[in-house]
């Protein structure tokens, strides 16, 4: 059964917004961090950042000047804005939950989307 | 950012086989540390969190031990679907939460 479905557009522009939703099936909204996580093709797993039930917000510093996360508890729904995309910037990008206490893995991950930036 | 870094970064073995991957951190992180199995074309899958506290499902021919810097994920006797890439993960001090950079682990 489909726990984090997530889509968004696949294939930007250099420059364009990168936007991508996830919406959540499982669990209670306000019991997790939920994060963006991508990975470049051939590549190992880079954190983008977090939100949490009342938009409290975390983010890698490498990306924190280009990057939105926000949050719809009204439809139990994420997403991310990754704005000033690159070719860098291509990769599979998964959303995902954390618990909120101690140990925190992501212990669900949605189904990947795979964005392409390309002139 | 602490940086997590994986030996080896690939690995040959046989069904049956005992393996062991390693995981140190640049600073102390505890027991802070998760482990997950990416196939192909798949998101990754939680293995072990709380450095050797097994995910519910997870087969007990995996383990986890360690604290601080060093970790290992242990694999008892290889099994044709754990050919797989692995990740090591640390929760201890973020932004960021950071990850190894992989272990594959190939069919010798």
């Amino acid at each position: 059964q489909v726990q984090l479905q997530q889509w968004g557009a696949g294939l930007l522009k250099p420059s364009e917004t990168l936007s991508l939703t996830c919406a959540v099936y499982v669990g209670s909204f306000s019991d997790y961090y939920w994060s963006w996580i991508r990975q470049p093709p051939g590549k190992g797993l880079e954190w983008i950042g977090e939100i949490n039930h009342s938009g409290s917000t975390n983010y890698n510093p490498s990306l924190k000047s280009r990057v939105t996360i926000s949050v719809d508890t009204s439809k139990n729904q994420f997403s991310l804005k990754l704005s000033s995309v690159t070719a860098a910037d291509t990769a599979v990008y998964y959303c995902a939950r954390s618990p909120v206490q101690l140990e925190r893995p992501f212990d669900i991950w949605g189904q990947g989307t795979m964005v392409t930036v390309s002139s | 950012a602490i940086r997590m870094t994986q030996s080896p970064s690939l690995f040959s073995a046989s069904t049956g086989d005992r393996v062991t991957i390693t995981c140190r951190a640049s600073q102390g992180i505890s027991s802070y540390l998760a482990w997950y199995q990416q196939k192909p074309g798949k998101a990754p899958k939680l293995l072990i969190y709380a450095a050797s506290t097994l995910q519910s499902g997870v087969p007990s021919r995996f383990s986890g031990s360690g604290s601080g810097t060093d970790f290992t994920l242990t694999i008892s006797c290889l099994q044709s679907e754990d050919f797989a890439t692995y990740y090591c993960q640390q929760y201890y001090s973020y932004p960021p939460i950071t990850f190894g950079q992989g272990t594959r682990l190939d069919i010798k």
